[in-house]
Parts: C-alpha cells; structure tokens; sequence
C-alpha cells in the first residue's frame, strides 16, 4: 500500500514570495491533516479535512495561507505570501476515520524562507 | 483545549538498556485516546503505541510499553532493550473527538 506522498521535499524562497505544497493521501483515507512542525517543536495542525470539507483550519493564518482539497484526494497548502517565520516543515497525514486513530503521516516539505 | 508537555527535551540511553520518556496532558474530554510517535532523522513520523482513555490496562507492543496514570494525567513511554534505531525524537500526543494535539518532543539517542 502506498503511504502519504507529499512534493517538494525541499523549498527555499525569499520572503513575499508564495510557495505551494502538495499532498496525496492513502487511497480511502477521508481524514487529511497538515501540520507545521518548526524546528525544536512539535507539530501543529493548521488545518483538517473530512473529505473536502474543512473540519478544523482555526490555527492556520488566513491572511497568507489557504488549503484545498479538491474532489476530496488531493491537497494542496499555499503560502502567500512567505515570512521568514514559515520556515519549517510542513507535514501532511491523513487517516482512515474522522476520530480518533492512528494518523500516517508523509517525509513532509521542508521550507526555507529567505 | 487540550494541551501536551514533555518535560524531557533530551534523553540518552545505553544499547539494551531501559528508558522511560515523560509526558503530562490536559484535556475536558472524557473520551480521548493518547499516543506516542516517533520520527526518526529526515523520516516521516510512525506511531509507536496507543492508549484508549477508557481502558485501565496500559497498552504494550514488543519492547514499548506505557504507564498510564490517569488521575495524574500521566502517560510515559518505556523502552526495553534499545537498540540504536531505537534513537529519534519521540512525541506524545493526546485526541479527543477530532483534534490531535502534539507535545515538544524528546530526542532520543542510543549509546552503542
């Protein structure tokens, strides 16, 4: 079974710029979650989806990020644009069942900002 | 809201020895489940062990075990025999009914 697939490994921009992130899911898994994990801390979710519909985004800052999940599959997160605080790693996982359970997470997409 | 502390920045153990990882949460659900999970350098994270809130006895798989001290609000993380791909950071983390809420972290390393 495939795991979650998420591109770019590795992103480095200058401030202002915008940045997108994709995430691909495990095939069935309704639940999708990104997370941002900066270095020396734990990860923090930004937003969750139940299919394509937004469950919980209130710690993800609106003013410059924004997620879709089109068709309920794919995810996308965006940054626009960039302060030089994104700077972190940005983790999708997702998951069979909305409550609880064990998340799979992907290798995440490291962003740099300049 | 629901909050997870690990008090243990760092830990270091010697191969095929024993390791006790901290942690302490806050939450007003009556029904959660808390795990730990662990990423290893440069790799994605993996869920180690759960814990049902509602079941007394402390969950095990192969050498990890946890104690879980509900009143206390207490679930540590205990090791056996490590190994040193045992090393990684480890996070404890605590769901109620949607959110997953994640601790600072320990990182973990193995003394050959």
């Amino acid at each position: 079974e495939a795991g979650v697939a998420q591109s770019p490994r590795y992103k480095i921009i200058e401030k202002r710029q915008s940045v997108a992130f994709w995430c691909n899911p495990i095939s069935g898994h309704a639940t999708l979650y990104w997370y941002q994990q900066i270095l020396g801390q734990g990860p923090k979710l930004l937003i969750q989806f139940q299919n394509n519909g937004v469950v919980d985004d209130s710690q993800l800052p609106k003013d410059r990020f924004s997620a879709e999940r089109l068709k309920g599959v794919d995810s996308t997160l965006k940054i626009q644009p960039a302060k030089l605080e994104d700077s972190a790693v940005y983790l999708c996982a997702s998951s069979f069942y909305r409550g609880p359970g064990e998340l799979f997470f992907g290798e995440g997409s490291r962003l740099t900002v300049l | 809201a629901q909050t997870v502390t690990q008090s243990q920045p760092e830990m270091s153990v010697q191969e095929a020895e024993t390791v006790t990882l901290s942690c302490t949460y806050d939450t007003s659900e009556s029904d959660y489940y808390l795990f730990w999970y662990k990423q290893p350098p440069s790799r994605q994270m993996i869920l180690v062990i759960r814990q049902e809130a509602y079941k007394q006895q402390n969950a095990t798989e192969n050498r990890f075990s946890v104690n879980f001290q509900k009143a206390a609000k207490s679930f540590s993380l205990k090791i056996s025999d490590s190994q040193l791909g045992d090393a990684a950071m480890y996070f404890c983390a605590s769901q109620g009914a949607q959110k997953l809420v994640f601790g600072q972290g320990t990182r973990l390393t193995i003394n050959p």
